[in-house]
């Protein structure tokens, strides 16, 4: 079964930080580009950072550019986001979402994991 | 940053009736980089149109994208009690990457 599942969520300090991780499974995760995506509750999704197939290349949303880093390791079937300076404003739950190429049809996230909480709080 | 408007914000229907939701760029999109995703409540989105008009794997026939450039359109053609959602779209076209604010379709 093609699967995605986050982890590492919880509550941390604002000033802090936080890794997140993503589990692949079912599928040849060294193939494909990955994101993250996040929602803040009661609100839409957005996109955070995704990373090529090899982690050669990396690309964020303007605003988290410096904070977060997203990172991969294909022998471990992992897509990783490090998470520092954290603001109240990074609560949202994560979610991490594969990208996949339908040929001439373009990009689309085909697969989703079931996201992961994040709280910035005192 | 390519800017996706969804209109309307909230759609009120009954089942059995056609639901026409939209999505306008800031500029001009490539139809190929153009998705939709439905997410249910306390669920991860899930893909239904990639490329404008193609279906993703199970998805229902009822569901149908189309449009171009700057105007996208998703339209369901009868709704069924489990398409009341909520409903974003997306393109891949430039960076970063931009959703729409979602479309949130309730039953009337």
């Amino acid at each position: 079964e093609v699967q995605l599942v986050e982890s590492g969520g919880g509550l941390v300090l604002p000033g802090g930080s936080l890794r997140l991780s993503c589990a692949a499974s079912g599928f040849t995760f060294s193939s494909y580009w990955m994101n993250w995506v996040r929602q803040a509750p009661g609100k839409g999704l957005e996109w955070v950072a995704n990373i090529k197939e090899d982690g050669s290349e990396q690309y964020y949303v303007g605003s988290l550019r410096g904070r977060f880093t997203v990172s991969r390791d294909n022998a471990k079937n992992s897509l990783y986001l490090q998470m520092n300076s954290l603001r109240a404003e990074d609560t949202a739950v994560y979610y991490c979402a594969r990208t996949n190429y339908f040929d001439s049809s373009g990009y689309a996230f085909d697969i989703w994991g079931q996201g992961t909480m994040v709280t910035v709080s005192s | 940053e390519i800017v996706l408007t969804q209109s309307p914000g909230t759609l009120s229907l009954s089942p059995g009736e056609r639901a026409t939701l939209s999505c306008r760029a800031s500029q001009s999109v490539s139809s190929s980089q153009l998705a939709w995703y439905q997410q249910k409540r306390g669920q991860a989105p899930r893909l239904l149109i990639y490329g404008a008009s193609s279906r993703a794997t199970g998805i229902p026939d009822r569901f149908s994208g189309s449009g171009s450039g700057t105007d996208f359109t998703l339209t369901i053609s009868r709704l069924e009690p489990e398409d009341f959602a909520v409903y974003y779209c997306q393109q891949y076209d430039n960076s970063p990457i931009t959703f729409g604010q979602g479309t949130r379709l309730e039953i009337k």
